[in-house]
């Protein structure tokens, strides 16, 4: 079976630009989180949604949105991208995205903002 | 807020050796679930082992183990007879239920862990 996917691998922009990131869940997963992982530190968590709904959002600034579409996967966006917006952006997927469902991570996308 | 800290920062050991990293969290929920990751140079973070806070029982998978003491709040993890393939970024996290978050987890910082040959 599939694990969840992510694209891009990697993605550089410059200061000002907006990116789109897409993940892929587990098939018959319904829910996905968004995490950041900047260099050196470990995960935050960015967004969950669960059946098209966001049920949670982390301390991050309205630059940064996400959705999630009918097959259930979800799409990362962020715009007037910062330097400090450079980091590993990890999608992960569960069942329902209950507190005892288990997260299964991709393989993140590489964010480079020169 | 929820809490999770890796005091070590870089273990490096030969292989064979044993590999024991620790973890200590901090949360007022009664009923949480702790979880192991590992992180290898690749990125990805793949998914080790989960606990529940009411089972405090440890056990043993293969060459990893883990040691569950509610009483500390620690959740520490060993991998037995250490190989090269285990080097990576070990990460501690625990899950974190509100109603502004949704269901997420919090890291710790991670430990990385060298095997040499």
């Amino acid at each position: 079976d599939a694990g969840v996917t992510q694209s891009p691998t990697h993605l550089i922009k410059t200061r000002g630009q907006h990116v789109t990131l897409r993940c892929s869940p587990i098939s018959g997963h319904k829910s996905v989180s968004w995490y950041q992982q900047v260099l050196g530190q470990g995960p935050q968590f960015i967004f969950q949604y669960y059946e098209k709904e966001e049920r949670g959002r982390g301390n991050f600034p309205d630059r940064f949105s996400a959705r999630q579409f009918p097959n259930y996967s979800s799409e990362l966006n962020v715009n007037a991208l910062l330097l400090g917006d450079s980091a590993l952006y990890l999608c992960a997927s569960s069942l329902s995205g209950g507190r005892t469902d288990t997260q299964y991570f991709g393989p993140g996308t590489r964010l480079t903002v020169l | 807020a929820q809490k999770v800290t890796q005091a070590q920062t870089e273990i490096s050991v030969v292989e064979k050796e044993d590999v024991t990293l620790d973890c200590v969290y901090e949360t007022r929920d009664t009923t949480y679930y702790l979880f192991w990751y590992k992180q290898p140079p690749s990125g990805e973070l793949v998914f080790l082992i989960r606990r529940n806070s009411f089972d405090e029982q440890n056990e043993i998978s293969g060459r990893y183990s883990w040691n569950f003491q509610k009483s500390t709040s620690s959740f520490n993890f060993t991998i037995t007879a250490s190989q090269v393939v285990d080097s990576a970024v070990y990460f501690c996290a625990l899950s974190e239920s509100t109603r502004a978050a949704g269901n997420k987890l919090t890291f710790g910082g991670g430990t990385r862990v060298l095997v040499k040959p």
